[in-house]
């Protein structure tokens, strides 16, 4: 089972900064099987980055999402009041099992 | 638009069983290629993925979880059903259901429903 390690725990900015939160895995994410998802309180996550890098349906340009094999980031260029949000990321192979990190917490300044 | 919504009780005893159903409205269950599954988060922690049935019944289970889980489909009714038994107070989340998928991810998701183990 792939082990995925995020990083920081909660990171602090103000609107306007730029966010970038890590996630490593245990071992080689298959071609980039890589999510990144936003939750809110109360809410269900929604995925904003699939394939690594890729945005999904609907998700603002200042979402970026890089990297491949054990070190994938996500990038929020300029952080809007609704980012202040928990993210995780998820690698979801050709099979499952498929493993979510532990989550990263975008607070406010 | 797909939608996925939870139902069953939002009760369960100690030593008893969990049984959640999620129904599945604007596409069918039974299209080729998609996974269905199971996703768990306890209050204030993150997300434990339970396990996932593919659409020929395939089934896969976290190993955590896998000698206390089940996972069905109902392609007649198009649902999909958990059962987790043996259930204790480690076992109260939020339990959301959700279509993974091999190439995007987990692009659709229920609204989540609360379980609390308690006597």
């Amino acid at each position: 089972e792939i082990v995925l390690t995020q990083s920081p725990g909660t990171l602090s900015l103000s609107p306007g900064e730029r966010a970038t939160l890590s996630c490593r895995a245990s071992q080689s994410v298959s071609s980039s099987y890589l999510a990144w998802y936003q939750q809110k309180p109360g809410q269900a996550p929604r995925l904003l980055i699939y394939g690594a890098s890729s945005r999904a349906t609907g998700i603002p340009d200042r979402f970026s999402g890089s990297g491949s094999g054990t070190d994938f980031t996500l990038t929020i260029s300029r952080l809007e009041p609704e980012d202040f949000a928990v993210y995780y990321c998820q690698q979801y192979g050709r099979s499952p099992p498929w493993t979510f990190g532990q989550g990263t917490k975008v607070e406010i300044k | 638009q797909l939608q996925l919504q939870e139902s069953g009780p939002g009760l369960v005893k100690p030593s008893e069983t969990l049984s959640l159903t999620c129904t599945v409205s604007g596409g069918s269950i039974s299209s080729s290629s998609y996974y269905w599954g199971w996703i768990r988060q306890p209050p204030g922690k993150g997300l434990e993925w339970i396990g996932t049935i593919y659409y020929s019944g395939s089934t896969y289970y976290n190993p955590s979880l896998k000698s206390r889980v089940t996972i069905s489909v109902d392609t007649s009714k198009n649902q999909f059903s958990l059962k987790l038994s043996s259930v204790t107070a480690a076992d109260t989340a939020v339990y959301y259901c959700a279509r993974p998928t091999t190439v995007t991810g987990v692009d659709y998701w229920g609204q989540g429903t609360l379980v609390t183990v308690s006597s």
